[in-house]
């Protein structure tokens, strides 16, 4: 079993859609969670970390479930911008352990 | 004003050539990664340094060899090549091994035929 997993997508929404990413891990001592954003044959840039509280930056919003080692992002009114891969990643120790991303793709 | 330049950005090579990838960050950074990312997108570690030290070795090949000859930059030399070194390699910074925000490079697309 993967250590973060997620639905790799294609998530097809036009713009000003509301969508969900979620992911889940296994293991237990992980100790944060991040979202990266990748654009097709680019490198991974970080969008936003994940606090148990749940946050938010302008219309994205990240939350975490420990108990059920899950994480999600939300993204409001959606813009043709955001199309890109959402990689859900984790902390262990000194790593950083990376889903296989969800794409998403906005259309006009 | 490159923070994270890998080189070069295209390598294409025949199986069993000797190659090498170059890194370097001008972020002052203290800690330096290497990804593979493969033909199904997945992004795994392969190695890190923190000031010329390394510090996660991952389950990779001896022919796959880093070095670190200062905090800035990190190298990668890959002996013998094999088909399944096809990848994306990805170098990373960090201001230190304990900060999650890491810096990637733009990525060298590695073909081996």
């Amino acid at each position: 079993r993967k250590e973060v997993e997620q639905d790799p997508g294609p998530f097809n929404v036009p713009e000003g859609a509301t969508v969900a990413f979620n992911c889940t891990y296994s293991n237990s001592a992980s100790q944060s969670f991040f979202w990266y954003r990748q654009d097709c044959r680019k490198e991974p840039k970080l969008l936003m970390s994940v606090y148990s509280s749940g946050n938010e930056d302008g219309r994205f919003t990240a939350q975490l479930n420990r108990a059920s080692q899950y994480i999600s992002l939300l993204i409001r009114d959606s813009k043709l911008s955001d199309s890109a891969t959402y990689l859900c990643v984790v902390r262990k120790t000194d790593k950083l352990i990376f889903g296989t991303g969800t794409r998403l793709q906005v259309f006009p | 004003d490159t923070a994270v330049s890998q080189t070069p950005k295209y390598l294409v090579t025949q199986m069993g050539n000797d190659k090498s990838i170059k890194c370097e960050q001008n972020l002052g950074h203290d800690t330096m990664y290497w990804y593979k990312q493969d033909s199904k997108k997945f992004l795994k570690i392969m190695f890190s340094y923190n000031n010329k030290e390394l510090i996660i070795n991952e389950t990779v090949p001896n022919r796959f060899s880093p070095k670190s000859p200062d905090k800035a930059h990190l190298n990668l030399h890959i002996n013998s090549l094999e088909l399944g070194d096809s990848a994306v390699y990805f170098c990373a910074s960090s201001q230190d091994r304990d900060r999650y925000e890491q810096y990637f490079g733009p990525g060298t697309r590695l073909t081996v035929t």
